[in-house]
């Protein structure tokens, strides 16, 4: 069955201090991986797609990284306001996104 | 550009009754999506269209309908509402399958007493 977790749950940090979030998945024929920030009674709002081993892509202090087991979403020198849910999504279908459970991030000022 | 909209944004109803969600996108993607979203549970897919006229079923589709009438719209239909249907539905748009990324609405809260 495929599987995506993501760790931590929940992640504290302070302004200023860099940190990674996770996202393992298990899947035959990967197609694509996706990251997605949600806010508080809103909708996910797309941030990355990446399709293979090796990828690395990156907006303003977000950078996601893919290897063929895991994914990696570097927040560097993280602010207030990069405080959310950051979901990862893989697919393997011409479709469905398989979604983690999230990991809820606050920053600290 | 109005993106994915929602209608309504929070809803209440009695066990027994039904309604209707109503999701429009104005970016003419072909793909369309409904998805529920619990604590604990993430995103689940329930239905999705890929075209005007076409609808299947995703992880969750019991106890929901979906129509696909116009391309910009997708319906999402509860003909008898059930506590566990108590979530947050999701409505999301993309331009193809596959690996583009999908674009979601600002959710509907329901909840079934």
């Amino acid at each position: 069955e495929d599987q995506v977790t993501q760790s931590p749950e929940a992640l504290r940090l302070q302004e200023g201090e860099s940190s990674s979030l996770n996202c393992s998945y298990t899947v035959s024929g990967l197609r694509g991986l996706f990251w997605y920030r949600q806010d508080p009674g809103k909708g996910p709002e797309f941030l990355f797609t990446l399709y293979s081993a090796g990828e690395e892509k990156e907006k303003e202090r977000l950078k996601a990284t893919l290897t063929k087991k895991e994914s990696f979403l570097h927040i560097t020198a993280p602010k207030p306001e990069d405080s959310a849910t950051y979901l990862c999504a893989v697919t393997n279908s011409g479709y469905a996104l398989n979604f983690g459970k999230g990991t809820s991030l606050l920053v600290t000022p | 550009n109005a993106g994915v909209t929602q209608t309504p944004k929070f809803r209440v109803l009695k066990t027994g009754q039904s309604m209707t969600l109503l999701c429009a996108q104005d970016m003419n993607h072909e793909y369309m999506y409904w998805y529920r979203q619990d604590p604990g549970m993430g995103l689940r897919l329930i239905h999705y269209s890929v075209g005007e006229g076409t609808t299947a079923k995703g992880e969750v589709p019991d106890g929901y309908n979906v129509s696909r009438l116009k391309k910009q719209n997708f319906l999402l239909g509860l003909e008898s509402a059930a506590p566990s249907q108590t979530s947050v539905y999701f409505c999301a748009s993309s331009y193809g399958g596959g690996a583009f990324e999908q674009f979601f609405g600002p959710g509907t809260r329901l909840t079934v007493l």
